[in-house]
């Protein structure tokens, strides 16, 4: 079985200071991990996501993660918040392996931004 | 990316009836579907998982005489909530999955189902 732990359901930055959203994972065989950010009363958009290879992954609207898998964990950063980046955002963790490689999330930071 | 289509994005009924959702992968063949549901504030469940032509695996909780979904091409999957309840009111989001591209699902993007 899968599960994901994001640590703090709620995050409050400053426009332009770092945002870090803390995602830990279990998983019995390797992970495949993702980062996806919601807007009210809207699907998931993916924002990045490791499956093999490097374990720092870039994606999009300055977002990266780093999958380390001694910590189990996959947390994301990004260097300067912007006011846009005001949203929920949501860890995920999937095994390829299993029937329908289904995505086991995590309960969601929702972060906001101050000018 | 890919396109998944949610319609409708809102819908009000009324206790009793029956809601239909639509989920359309719009550019690519989805033979996997997802449908979550997600609680104000909350992280989204997986409701089922549906393949194409076959019958949709539920998770352990979720009736499936009352969420009734239908995946019978390969861009349209279809979840009915069958005698509305305002409990079941919720968001309702869905995912597809293709053959080629098997580390991600798409998503659409939602519908906010309240039954009054």
């Amino acid at each position: 079985a899968q599960s994901v732990t994001q640590l703090g359901s709620h995050v409050s930055v400053s426009e332009g200071a770092l945002v870090l959203l803390r995602c830990n994972y279990s998983s019995s065989v390797p992970p495949y991990l993702f980062w996806y950010v919601q807007y009210p009363n809207q699907g998931l958009q993916l924002l990045l996501k490791y499956t093999t290879g490097a374990t720092l992954v870039k994606g999009i609207n300055g977002f990266e993660a780093e999958f380390k898998k001694s910590e189990t964990s996959f947390h994301l950063t990004k260097p300067s918040a912007h006011m846009s980046d005001a949203a929920e955002y949501f860890c995920a963790v999937s095994d390829l392996r299993a029937a329908g490689n289904k995505l086991t999330f995590g309960g969601g930071t929702r972060v906001l931004v101050k000018p | 990316g890919a396109v998944v289509s949610q319609h409708p994005s809102r819908v009000i009924c009324k206790s009793g009836t029956s809601v239909k959702i639509e989920c359309r992968s719009l550019d690519f063949q989805a033979t996997t579907m997802f449908w979550y549901r997600q609680f104000p504030k909350q992280s989204l469940m997986l409701m089922a998982t549906s393949n194409e032509g076959s019958k949709a695996t539920y998770e352990q909780g979720v009736e499936k005489d009352k969420f009734l979904i239908n995946h019978a091409s390969l861009t349209l999957s279809t979840l009915t909530v069958t005698s509305a309840h305002p409990e079941d009111s919720s968001f309702y989001i869905c995912s597809a999955r293709g053959t080629r591209m098997n580390t991600e699902a798409f998503f659409g993007q939602g519908t906010r189902l309240t039954v009054v």
